[in-house]
């Protein structure tokens, strides 16, 4: 079945660096992929859609400036968090809508800004 | 705006018994359904789906799910539940526009008791 491969899976960051996620379909070409964030215990958000050869779309409230999305090839989109600060600490899921029409999530990316 | 809604935060079952989680979905046109289970720290990882069809869905780890478009439910089932299915759930439907982002429920916690 279609895979997502996430990375990294854990990322602790010292405030005001910036820090890249990766996401990967491995066996399929995912021209749409979404990012998500989750807060604990709480359900997913989704911040950006991201379109592989096109600038992303961001959702309301979202900010493109800190959260810069990259999907640069059909099986890869890059989500990075520019200066990070403590209140950016989540857990990042990302997701590809695969072949069979539904979708496929990666394993998450838990951030901590320190 | 299309709208999924999960009316219990917390379950607790015994194992060995019979188990429903609820979710009523707010969409105009038939919609497309999911069931997800999340482990602590993890990704998504697909139950079953809803396109079209026969409103009874069989999906993965025993779950089955049942469309019943008059109360515009979609609730998961499983007649015997185990310890391992102790997790969380979330309920997600197609939001309307060409990207077809998800729409999440707020998710119910499965809690299974020895």
């Amino acid at each position: 079945g279609a895979v997502v491969s996430q990375h990294p899976s854990r990322v602790i960051c010292k405030s005001g660096t910036s820090v890249k996620i990766e996401c990967r379909s491995l066996d399929f070409q995912a021209t749409t992929m979404f990012w998500y964030r989750q807060f604990p215990k709480q359900s997913l958000m989704l911040m950006a859609t991201s379109n592989e050869g096109s600038k992303a779309t961001y959702e309301q409230g979202v900010e493109k400036d800190k959260f810069l999305i990259n999907h640069a090839s059909l099986t890869l989109s890059t989500l990075t968090v520019t200066s990070a600060h403590p209140e950016d600490s989540s857990f990042y899921i990302c997701s590809a809508r695969d072949s069979g029409g539904g979708y496929t999530f990666g394993s998450g990316t838990r951030l901590t800004v320190v | 705006a299309q709208s999924v809604t999960q009316p219990d935060i917390h379950i607790t079952v015994s194992e060995g018994a019979s188990l429903e989680l609820r979710c009523n979905y707010s969409y105009g046109a038939t919609p497309y359904l999911f069931w997800y289970v999340q482990s602590p720290g993890q990704g998504l990882q697909l139950l079953l789906k809803y396109f079209s069809g026969d409103t009874l869905v069989q999906g993965i780890k025993g779950f089955e799910a049942e469309f019943k478009r008059s109360q515009s439910s979609f609730n998961l089932r499983k007649p015997s539940v185990h310890w391992s299915d102790a997790a969380e759930y979330f309920c997600a439907s197609f939001s309307s526009g060409s990207a077809r982002q998800l729409t999440f429920g707020s998710g119910t916690q499965l809690t299974v008791l020895p």
